[in-house]
């Protein structure tokens, strides 16, 4: 079966830069997609990455390591509305579209 | 173009009853998924359908049943309820292999009491 790890709680400070890991075990390797939950709200899809390295998208950047079984999120210049949970995903498997999650990190930013 | 759609939004139900959810997926979509989320056990997957036809399924008992129209919509349904069903339960969806970018609707708020 598929199982991520993240931590379940990370505390920054606006305007700072934070880095969420995940590690994952996956029967079979088909890319690490990240999630934005707000409180209330549905998850919002963020980035994904098939293949080892960086991959930016304004803010919000993403890596993945394959070798090690490693990824993480990192968020550059923190804002208020950044406050929700991140998650990381894997497809469930079986050829289909759903997908496994990590249990979420709530990220708390301070003023 | 619209989004996913999701009815009700808030459902509370007795112990021992059924309760059918309906998710309508964005305008070409086909694949539709369908997850449980808990505070203790956070995001679960229960299914994927694709042209109507399960393609996977999570962890869950059998009382979790879904299926999907040829218009893909998708409806799940949960048998003699328990309370350990109160969840938030969301569906999303995406197109053919878009298995990294799902697009969530807001989730029907279950209560079972």
């Amino acid at each position: 079966g598929q199982s991520l790890e993240q931590p379940s709680e990370v505390t920054a400070v606006e305007g700072a830069i934070v880095q969420i890991n995940c590690t994952y075990q996956t029967s079979g390797f088909y890319g690490l997609s990240w999630y934005q939950q707000h409180d209330g709200g549905a998850p919002t899809f963020l980035s994904y990455n098939g293949l080892d390295g960086l991959e930016e998208t304004g803010r919000f950047s993403s890596f993945l390591s394959r070798s090690d079984s490693y990824g993480y999120l990192l968020l550059q210049e923190l804002q208020m509305k950044d406050s929700a949970s991140y998650f990381c995903a894997v497809p469930s498997g079986g050829g289909a579209d759903g997908l496994t999650f990590g249990k979420g990190t709530h990220l708390i930013i301070q003023p | 173009k619209a989004g996913v759609t999701q009815t009700p939004r808030y459902l509370i139900k007795t112990r021992g009853q059924q309760v059918t959810l309906s998710c309508s997926p964005i305008s070409g979509h086909r694949s539709v998924s369908w997850y449980q989320q808990t505070p203790g056990q956070g995001l679960q997957f229960l299914f994927e359908y694709f042209s109507e036809t399960q393609r996977n399924k999570g962890n869950f008992p059998g009382r979790f049943s879904g299926r999907q129209f040829s218009n893909s919509r998708s409806e799940m349904n949960v048998s003699t309820l328990e309370l350990g069903d109160s969840a938030l339960y969301l569906c999303a969806s995406s197109l053919e292999g878009g298995r990294y970018e799902q697009y969530f609707g807001p989730g029907t708020r279950l209560t079972v009491t």
